[in-house]
């Protein structure tokens, strides 16, 4: 089945902890599959993960790709209450059309 | 910068009545995609733009959705005689090209609410 699934739903967290994010999929043939933050308006791309085994950094934040065990994560260390979002995984499958996970809501305290 | 647009911002119509509305994508974007998100869920495809061609629509509730991008720039969704459960933000994006590492840009969307 076409599914992508994050968890945990929502986590509340204190500046400064580290947090891991996961998506899991089911479909075995696709192209990429990506992270995106969500605060009140549009999805901000973070992240593009292609190959296996293969982590990608940008500042606090890191992302790598499992394709064996069909899973992803995304790691944010030193948190800061900007990062209080929805991060969405999704599943680019042909013509670059996505398939979401539900998102994770996170929310990072002083 | 120039992103990709939406309007109008808040939408509030009366069940029964129709409702159009508009994506501006970033200039020379080939690709065209809009998005429903319900309250709490993430983002589910509707419909696909290569261009001006409408290469998928399966992700269309029913026939009462309806979107064209006639020039292959800006894009209009149109929803006929609205019900309460089209409820949700309806999302936009483009991608410069239409292959899988050409990551998508949303706007900002536009939240319908049905009463």
């Amino acid at each position: 089945e076409d599914k992508v699934v994050q968890s945990p739903l929502s986590l509340v967290v204190h500046e400064g902890d580290t947090v891991t994010l996961n998506c899991s999929y089911e479909v075995t043939n696709f192209r990429s599959l990506l992270w995106y933050k969500q605060e009140k308006k549009a999805p901000t791309f973070l992240f593009m993960l292609t190959s296996s085994g293969i982590e990608k950094k940008s500042g606090r934040l890191s992302s790598i790709l499992d394709k064996k065990e069909l899973f992803s994560i995304l790691n944010i260390t030193a948190t800061q209450t900007g990062d209080s979002a929805v991060y969405l995984c999704a599943r680019n499958n042909a013509g670059n059309m996505l398939t979401f996970g539900g998102g994770t809501r996170l929310m990072v305290k002083p | 910068g120039a992103g990709v647009s939406q309007s109008p911002r808040y939408k509030v119509a009366k069940r029964g009545q129709d409702v159009a509305l508009r994506c501006d994508p970033i200039s020379g974007h080939v690709s065209l995609f809009w998005y429903q998100q319900a309250l709490g869920q993430g983002p589910e495809f509707l419909t696909y733009f290569q261009n001006e061609a409408q290469l998928d629509k399966s992700g269309l509730p029913s026939d009462r959705f309806f979107a064209e991008r006639p020039e292959g720039s800006v894009s209009t969704l149109k929803i006929q005689r609205t019900q309460q459960e089209d409820s949700a933000v309806y999302l936009c994006a483009s991608s410069l090209r239409a292959i899988y590492s050409s990551p998508l840009h949303f706007g900002n969307g536009t939240r319908l609410t049905v009463t």
